[in-house]
């Protein structure tokens, strides 16, 4: 079945740091990747999506690139801030049979 | 704005009992979904719905129904709660014409 690897379980960077997390898929078909961002007592939230090889999603200074080549969609901000401490998730699918996620990776930015 | 509303937030049942969490949403979303979640897991989808009436498995159904009564309401069904099933679970919605999943605030359950 479909599947999402994220490499680090967990990350710990000073505020202004470059963030980059893993993330690669294994699929049948085409499908659409996004990632999401959870808070401490909330569910997940939506930060954006990609849906076709090479198309880049963005939101709130993170982006990720879709490449169907090296079946990855790596999360990168330029400088992160100590508000940017979640957990995010890569996860890919469609909205008729759900999403399948990543496990997931713990950010801490320390001021 | 769009919003999934779950109730209880908490619940502690006994094992061997009946569970039944509830999710209310106001987007008109067709499909609705519920997902637990579980460190080491992350979030794995039990059961999903494409409207009213309709309810298909996810990747781990075992040990749970569910039910969709109407476009707004979908719930979640422990006939026979067990230890294993501790854990967080979160309803979400979606359709092709939005952009996203709308989450809810999550159902943490202890099963003791």
């Amino acid at each position: 079945g479909d599947s999402v690897t994220q490499t680090e379980g967990q990350v710990a960077l000073s505020e202004e740091d470059f963030l980059t997390i893993h993330c690669n898929y294994s699929a049948s078909g085409y499908p659409a990747l996004f990632w999401y961002v959870q808070y401490p007592g909330e569910g997940p939230q939506f930060l954006f999506r990609a849906s076709r090889d090479k198309e880049k999603g963005s939101s709130r200074g993170f982006e990720a690139t879709y490449d169907k080549g090296t079946t990855s969609f790596h999360l990168r901000k330029a400088s992160v801030q100590e508000s940017d401490s979640a957990v995010y998730y890569c996860a890919l699918g469609n909205y008729a049979q759900g999403l399948t996620f990543g496990l997931g990776t713990r950010v801490s930015v320390f001021p | 704005e769009a919003a999934v509303t779950q109730s209880p937030r908490n619940k502690v049942a006994v094992t061997g009992g009946k569970v039944t969490l509830s999710c209310n949403q106001t987007n008109n979303h067709n499909n609705m979904y519920w997902y637990r979640q579980d460190t080491g897991h992350g979030l794995r989808l039990i059961h999903y719905s494409y409207g009213a009436g309709s309810t298909e498995k996810g990747d781990i159904p075992d040990g749970y129904k569910a039910s969709r009564p109407s476009q707004e309401n979908f719930s979640l069904i422990l006939e026979l709660a067990t230890p294993s099933q501790t854990s967080v679970y979160f309803c979400a919605s979606g359709d092709s014409d939005s952009t996203e999943v709308f989450f809810g605030k999550g159902t943490r359950l202890t099963v003791v």
